[in-house]
């Protein structure tokens, strides 16, 4: 089937160690998101890539870089998690630009970062 | 700018009742507008969505929803829950325009707890 992939589910790392959470994708969508999710509360929207073109929102924090190597893959890399940047962290594809998309999004399961 | 608003942070129902979460939505277009389901240390799943053309929506595990243009609604409804069903619902609308097309702005998400 056809999905978005997660890697890892569960990630613990250090205050101020940089950590990379990895996306991958079989849907061959040329839109691909990462949100934050924080305990019950809808999914805040770090970034997105269209295509190759990369869409910063405003109030993302500079600690959160994004990079998109080829169309299947995205990694999401915090230089120096705080203690504040344990979260959910989901990744969501699409497919966006042509007659007819309606920009549903599929997310992957997950992946839940823990900070000591 | 749209704007989603889901009444009703957590609502409670019997195994067997109606369950109805309500979503408002804003928007000066005619919007997408989705339903997804959260279970607990998972990812978003779609239920159904909106995309202009039957005003009433089917989909998965039983669930549908009305548009209603005149009310800028969009309430998900099922005519008998089911245990399963306990999880965390989200309404969201798609951005229509600009650089921002696709992106998603979701409800407050509401909890929906069933009784045995």
């Amino acid at each position: 089937d056809a999905m978005v992939i997660q890697n890892p589910r569960y990630q613990v790392t250090q205050f101020g160690k940089p950590v990379t959470l990895s996306c991958s994708q079989t849907l061959n969508h040329n839109v691909m998101y990462w949100y934050q999710q924080k305990s019950s509360q809808a999914p805040k929207l770090l970034f997105h890539y269209y295509d190759k073109d990369f869409n910063n929102e405003a109030d993302t924090p500079d600690n959160f870089q994004s990079r998109r190597p080829n169309t299947s893959f995205c990694f999401l890399d915090i230089r120096s998690p705080g203690l504040g940047d344990a979260a959910m962290y989901l990744c969501a594809t699409t497919r966006a630009g042509r007659s007819g998309d309606s920009y549903e999004q599929y997310f992957g399961p997950g992946t839940r970062l823990t900070v000591t | 700018a749209q704007s989603v608003t889901q009444l009703g942070s957590h609502v409670s129902v019997s195994e067997g009742a109606l369950v109805l979460l309500r979503c408002n939505y804003s928007s000066s277009v005619p919007p997408y507008l989705f339903w997804y389901v959260q279970y607990p240390n998972q990812g978003l799943q779609l239920l159904l969505k909106y995309t202009s053309a039957a005003t009433l929506v089917k989909g998965i595990n039983g669930f549908e929803a009305e548009f209603k243009k005149s009310e800028t609604s969009f309430h998900l409804t099922k005519p008998s829950a089911h245990m399963s069903d306990a999880a965390e619902y989200f309404c969201a609308v798609s951005e229509s325009y600009g650089g921002s097309q696709g992106n998603l702005i979701f409800g407050k998400g509401t909890k929906l707890s069933v009784k045995p």
